[in-house]
């Protein structure tokens, strides 16, 4: 019963530094998001996709980039950290036709 | 441009009694979807309840209830009774059918932070 799994949990960086994030949904959801999370701020929308191999922008989406290989992951890649992304970052996902989507628990990223 | 405003960042009551979480949105579109989600200590996000514009009938389930009204452009939130469970911060959110991308990616609200003491 995973659902939606975040990897890693948890992540140290310094500025300049590369990483992905990993999503990964186990429901066959056509849909999903990445979002990152602010004191103060809310949710908002980096990058989101609509199918394997289709990838657009949200609210937010410099100094980020995406990937959708395969349907049921979702990369989110930081090219060069700046502390300003340092945020808790959630993915999401969902099937058609406006149904809720799922969030994974998240990963708590500090850029030093 | 779609925007969710929740006007109280904190409400703290005491355990056993009613509060009400307020969220008024804004959107172009006549087909709209509105949405809450609660984040536990914790920090995940669950999700508790989708409306969409068309259905106006507000919804009892167990001790929460919700009041959407079109005419105000508010979906607000009602726990009864309240528990120390409850404690989290509650997000209303907002999926735009058409002017939203296609997607329906979620625009949030900045969240109200709810703290019931025992």
């Amino acid at each position: 019963n995973a659902g939606v799994t975040q990897t890693p949990k948890f992540r140290v960086l310094k500025t300049g530094q590369s990483m992905t994030l990993l999503c990964a949904q186990d429901m066959n959801h056509e849909y999903m998001y990445w979002y990152r999370q602010d004191p103060g701020m809310g949710l908002r929308l980096i990058h989101y996709s609509v199918g394997e191999g289709t990838t657009a922008k949200g609210e937010v989406p410099d100094g980020y980039n995406v990937s959708r290989l395969k349907k049921q992951n979702f990369l989110l890649g930081l090219e060069s950290a700046a502390p300003s992304q340092t945020s808790v970052y959630f993915c999401a996902s969902r099937t058609g036709g406006s149904q809720p989507q799922h969030f994974g628990d998240g990963t708590r990223l500090s850029i030093l | 441009a779609q925007k969710v405003t929740q006007a109280q960042t904190e409400i703290s009551v005491v355990e056993k009694e009613d509060v009400t979480l307020d969220c008024v949105y804004e959107t172009r579109d006549t087909t709209y979807y509105l949405f809450w989600y609660k984040q536990p200590p914790s920090g995940e996000l669950v999700f508790l309840i989708r409306r969409n514009s068309f259905d106006e009938q507000n919804e009892i389930s167990g001790r929460y209830s919700w009041n959407f009204q079109k005419s105000t452009s508010s979906f607000n939130f009602t726990i009864t009774a309240s528990q120390v469970v409850d404690s989290a911060v509650y997000f209303c959110a907002l999926s735009e059918l058409y002017s939203g991308g296609g997607a329906d990616g979620l625009t949030f609200g900045k969240g109200t932070h709810l703290i019931i003491q025992p």
